[in-house]
């Protein structure tokens, strides 16, 4: 089947404990993006990848980082977190996107993180 | 930037009523639209999506969408809702070109609730 699998589903963590939430796809896809959403936010574009080993910020990117040394994996580090970034983390992909079009992208199944 | 708003926080309808969710963008070039329902505990899933062509597109689950360029809108309809649509929806935007491919931007989203 194809999907976006994100681990793991519920963390609940401690200020400054380094975590890292992973993501999977199996569908190929070039194109990868991390997202957070909070009640009255909608969903914001924390970090994005065009392709292996090129990654760009998004409009949140601050207190994340992330890598994309396989095609199929984008895990996101949060290297010291903090109460701040508790918030539920959404992992996408798509085939390309870029100035010749723009293609549909799957979302993983969330990770609610709580940060105390 | 673009950006994308969708003014309705929350909306109630009762079962079998006709349903418009609002979507308004901003955004220089031809847009590429999207909506997405998120179910509660669930990831988001595409409702439906214009690219280009004929400006009233069909989607999923009986929902529709209009997209008219002289009103940078974009809203959602559905002719008779059911109790399952009860949801949260995000309409969103993509930008191509400059230094922003393939970002997704998402508005706040609309709450629906449905009374039986």
């Amino acid at each position: 089947e194809a999907q976006v699998t994100q681990n793991p589903r519920y963390l609940i963590t401690v200020t400054g404990k380094k975590l890292t939430v992973t993501c999977s796809q199996n569908m190929n896809h070039e194109y990868m993006s991390w997202y957070r959403q909070d009640p009255g936010l909608g969903l914001r574009q924390i970090y994005y990848s065009m392709n292996v080993e090129v990654t760009d910020k998004g409009d949140v990117p601050e207190g994340y980082k992330v890598s994309r040394k396989e095609k199929r994996n984008f895990p996101l580090i949060l290297e010291s977190p903090s109460p701040n970034q508790t918030s539920l983390y959404f992992c996408a992909s798509s085939f390309r996107q870029g100035e010749w079009g723009a293609n549909v992208l799957t979302f993983g199944a969330g990770s609610r993180l709580t940060v105390l | 930037a673009q950006s994308v708003t969708q003014p309705d926080i929350h909306i109630t309808v009762s079962e079998g009523a006709s349903l418009e969710l609002r979507c308004n963008y901003s955004y220089g070039a031809t847009p590429y639209l999207f909506w997405y329902v998120q179910s509660p505990g669930q990831g988001l899933q595409l409702l439906l999506k214009y690219f280009s062509g004929d400006t009233l597109v069909q989607g999923i689950k009986g929902f529709e969408a209009e997209f008219k360029r002289s009103q940078s809108s974009f809203n959602l309809r559905k002719p008779s809702v059911h109790w399952s649509d009860a949801a949260e929806y995000f309409c969103a935007v993509v930008t191509l070109g400059g230094t922003s491919y393939g970002k997704l931007t998402f508005g706040q989203g609309t709450i629906l609730t449905v009374h039986p």
